[in-house]
């Protein structure tokens, strides 16, 4: 496998409360992305994050947050749950300066 | 940004047979092009990426092909197997560790290896 974990396996909320999900990468491993996975669809780039500053992100609200931290974890907060966030969460890290993305198993978030 | 187009989204052969899954990418600073395979209820995995310096990469029954000027690449997949059967995603992006931008991926092609 990857090295990649992520936690929880699976989450249901409701709408309008908050979630966090987690990631952990192997060492070395300083950048992690995090993708949303609608069903039936390709992972869609959330934001990325470099040594713990965020670096790039994609065409999501700021109610989707993250955090890095020293020891390769990383997490995704989201506020204000809405029916549409219902998805696969992916993280991917990446070692060094290289390209390979590895992806963790997912975390399936479900929004009544 | 960048868009990525995927066709087919569904392709059926049979076993043995070659498989051809094509992209097509808008962003002409893209250069690094990965295809993952995902099956059903498990995270996507590398199978074979390209470099914009590159024109072909091959590893055992997959190989890849990149077109910069047309600005199309293609996974091929020869001797296909039952366990070939899963989602393909092409995905394209900027710079190292998928750059600012992060891998903008293709919808997905469902293969199915026919026995």
């Amino acid at each position: 496998e990857t090295g990649v974990t992520q936690s929880p396996t699976h989450l249901i909320k409701t709408r309008g409360q908050q979630v966090t999900l987690r990631c952990s990468s192997q060492s070395g491993h300083n950048t992690v992305s995090w993708y949303q996975q609608a069903l039936g669809q390709g992972p869609q780039f959330i934001f990325q994050y470099y040594r713990e500053e965020e670096n790039g992100r994609g065409n999501f609200p700021p109610r989707f947050s993250g955090l890095q931290f020293p020891n390769y974890s990383s997490e995704l907060n989201v506020n204000a749950l809405e029916l549409d966030d219902s998805a696969l969460y992916l993280c991917a890290s990446t070692f060094g300066g290289t390209d390979t993305q590895y992806f963790g198993p997912g975390t399936r978030l479900t929004v009544l | 940004g960048e868009n990525v187009e995927q066709h087919p989204s569904t392709l059926s052969v049979q076993e043995g047979d070659s498989a051809v899954i094509k992209c097509t990418y808008s962003d002409s600073a893209s250069n690094y092009f990965p295809w993952y395979k995902q099956e059903l209820g498990k995270r996507p995995q590398l199978i074979i990426d390209i470099r914009s310096n590159v024109g072909e990469k091959k590893d055992q029954r997959i190989a890849v092909t990149l077109n910069k000027t047309a600005k199309h690449f293609s996974l091929h997949i020869t001797e296909t197997q039952p366990e070939d059967s899963a989602v393909y995603f092409c995905a394209a992006s900027r710079g190292r560790g998928g750059g600012a931008d992060g891998l903008t991926f293709g919808k997905g092609t469902h293969l199915i290896i026919q026995p």
